[in-house]
């Protein structure tokens, strides 16, 4: 089983705001958790990237991964009008030996208001 | 910074056509993928390639065919165009390496009519 959950929104949150992104799954196989952020008529772009579980910081972001209850979040501190995107989490499972896939939440859409 | 460029943004065809994208990676990376969004239904994997020549199916290959005749290039065919194959149609590298990230192109919004 390949599902990953993802909540759509849209969440909406005044500038400012702390922001909670959140995805669930189901299968323990998955090894590596990312979070893209794709932008209206762009490609998806990586944001985060990690393996263990625990917390990732990078600036305002921050990846939370926990594993034994097959959660992964990601938070956005002091959010601003340029986070207003949607947000696509990841998780990597091997495919076969020619190498893996990505199986993608189908996005949460955020709109930060100034 | 990697840069994946697909050729074109958007794309109007005839239902029955032939339609090829194309995608071009410039950093020498093993791995390319092509993908289609869909509202509602997120990203699904169609097809991707691990070496020269070579190709693996996704999750919805039906209706698709791929070729990889270059490390940089991987085009996508649709054989006979349908009106349900009109979508974003998004393209992305990696390194050979498990569990690397994708690094995706912009998208082509392609239109069947």
């Amino acid at each position: 089983q390949k599902e990953v959950e993802q909540d759509p929104g849209p969440l909406s949150v005044p500038e400012g705001a702390i922001v909670s992104l959140n995805c669930t799954y189901s299968n323990s196989a998955f090894q590596y958790f990312m979070w893209y952020r794709q932008y209206s008529r762009k490609g998806p772009e990586l944001l985060m990237y990690t393996y263990s579980s625990g917390n990732k910081e990078d600036g305002r972001f921050t990846a939370q991964v926990d594993k034994s209850s097959k959660y992964i979040s990601l938070f956005i501190r002091d959010s601003q009008p340029s986070d207003s995107a949607t947000y696509l989490c990841a998780m990597s499972l091997y495919y076969n030996q020619a190498g893996t896939a990505l199986i993608f939440g189908k996005g949460t859409t955020l709109s930060v208001s100034s | 910074d990697v840069k994946v460029t697909q050729s074109s943004r958007y794309l109007v065809k005839r239902t029955g056509e032939k339609v090829f994208l194309e995608c071009v990676q410039d950093m020498d990376h093993e791995n390319m993928f092509w993908y289609r969004q869909d509202p509602g239904l997120g990203l699904r994997l169609i097809y991707f390639s691990y070496d020269v020549k070579m190709k693996e199916k996704g999750d919805i290959p039906e209706g698709y065919s791929v070729s990889r005749e270059k490390k940089e290039r991987f085009s996508l065919i649709l054989e006979s165009a349908s009106t349900n194959q009109t979508s974003m149609y998004l393209c992305a590298s990696s390194q050979h390496d498990s569990n690397q990230p994708q690094h995706f192109g912009d998208g082509t919004r392609l239109s069947i009519l």
